[in-house]
């Protein structure tokens, strides 16, 4: 199976910052990434597919970008409902579906 | 509007079987590709299992392989994970997700568009 390494675990930052977190395929899958964002006690919610496409509802601060095997998620200008976790995803070729261990998001 | 309820969870001795179920409405299961994706207490989201639109394709994965199983029922529109064999690893709240695609044909913008609010398993003596 291939395997999603993030980077970093965990990052602080204050309200109006820009942030960016990677996510590191095994080997290359094209564009096949997703990002989704989990609040506390909430499940995920899709952000961006195909590493880029922005989910419908989605904010535009949230964009992303990458191919083959490195891959970042950037959100401009964090407002106080961005501290979340960020997970990315790989769905090339066939199932299962693996995703990353996550990016923690927190207040400075 | 698309909504997803799971159901069924609880506390399971190990080795022991439950069923959990995935109510959907506002679409059809026959178009869609249905997944299952679990979370362990405080650990991140691990991708469990997936049945294409038409039913005929099925995916586990490897943690789980051989122990559970999918079915529908498409005159309820509800979806179901088959637990057997459980193991206290497999405590976990489980979620029921809507894909955008249909796992019978890809068209490279597979990911997990809608989620349910997830169902708590315990596998516990």
């Amino acid at each position: 199976d291939i395997q999603l390494t993030q980077s970093p675990s965990s990052l602080s930052a204050s309200v109006g910052d820009s942030v960016t977190m990677t996510c590191r395929a095994s080997q290359s899958v094209s564009t096949y990434v997703n990002w989704y964002q989990q609040r506390p006690g909430k499940a995920p919610q899709l952000l961006i597919y195909a590493a880029s496409r922005l989910q419908s509802g989605v904010p535009s601060r949230f964009s992303g970008g990458g191919s083959e095997t490195h891959f970042t998620l950037t959100i401009s200008s964090l407002q106080p409902e961005d501290f979340a976790i960020y997970f990315c995803q790989q769905s090339y070729s066939t199932p299962p579906f693996t995703f990353g261990p996550g990016t923690k998001v927190d207040i400075k | 509007e698309v909504q997803l309820v799971e159901s069924g969870g609880g506390l399971v001795q190990p080795g022991g079987s439950l069923r959990l179920a995935c109510a959907a409405s506002g679409f059809s299961l026959t178009h869609y590709a249905m997944i299952w994706v679990r979370q362990a207490p405080g650990k991140g989201l691990e991708w469990v299992s997936a049945v294409s639109g038409s039913g005929e394709n099925t995916y586990f994965g490897d943690s789980v392989k051989g122990r559970f199983t999918v079915s529908r029922d498409m005159s309820k529109n509800t979806h179901y994970l088959h637990m057997n064999s459980l193991r206290a690893e497999d405590t976990a709240i489980y979620y029921c997700a809507k894909d955008r695609g249909n796992y019978d044909l890809w068209s490279g913008s597979e990911s997990l568009e809608s989620w349910g609010q997830g169902t708590l398993v315990t596998v516990s003596s």
